[in-house]
């Protein structure tokens, strides 16, 4: 069984569409994240959901919301694409309140913006 | 804010060759911390972890020994095989549990 799945794997689409990445887990984590990997591997987190409570909000525009409507989901809606959006996203989970605990990553989904 | 910083890549090896990939941290605690590693296509795994000054984590024959005096925390193999050709990435936890990786070093390992 996948721990942390994320669909779709691969998203092709034009400049200025919305779009919608989904993300679950089934390891009963507390904690979620979305992070962003770009073409040089460079890898950075978006954002982080506790219990569906925002805790992380890095400097990302507005144009990307997290969505969590319980705490095995995460979603990521992103608005008006731009070039510079493509890249690959990875959401992750972890168990809350033990900083001893690694985060599990979904396999990526890989955004292209034509 | 806390920072790491890792070797550039691409780092290339004869297989049984012993790898060294170097990382250094800034960071105003003492964070955990982690050494993860991508295969091609896949997301990262943990490879191995340190809570505390002079723990050293080890999993498949890589070790890597938590420094606090030269704030390091290096990777190292023995012996390296074709299979272990990934990127791999260093890694703090900050408060929050907010991880913040270094720059990743991709390994390739040849007959």
């Amino acid at each position: 069984d996948t721990a942390v799945s994320q669909t779709p794997k691969y998203l092709v689409t034009q400049m200025g569409n919305d779009k919608s990445i989904k993300c679950e887990q089934n390891l009963g984590h507390d904690t979620m994240y979305w992070y962003k990997q770009d073409s040089k591997k460079f890898l950075k987190i978006m954002f982080s959901y506790n219990n569906k409570e925002l805790i992380i909000n890095e400097t990302v525009p507005n144009r990307f919301s997290p969505k969590s409507p319980d705490k095995a989901h995460l979603n990521l809606h992103i608005n008006s694409l731009e070039l510079g959006d493509s890249a690959v996203y990875f959401c992750a989970s972890s168990q809350d309140g033990d900083s001893n605990q690694p985060q599990h990553f979904g396999d990526g989904t890989r955004l292209s913006i034509l | 804010g806390d920072s790491v910083t890792q070797m550039e890549g691409p780092v290339t090896l004869s297989e049984e060759a012993f790898l060294t990939i170097n990382c250094t941290y800034t960071a105003t605690g003492y964070p955990s911390l982690f050494w993860y590693v991508q295969y091609p296509g896949e997301g990262l795994q943990l490879l191995l972890k340190a809570t505390k000054a002079d723990d050293k984590g080890s999993n498949k024959g890589f070790e890597a020994t938590y420094r606090k005096e030269t704030t390091s925390f290096h990777l190292e193999k023995g012996s390296v095989q074709v299979s272990d050709s990934a990127v791999y990435f260093c890694a703090l936890r900050e408060p929050r549990n907010k991880l913040t990786f270094g720059t990743g070093t991709q390994l390739k390992v040849e007959l």
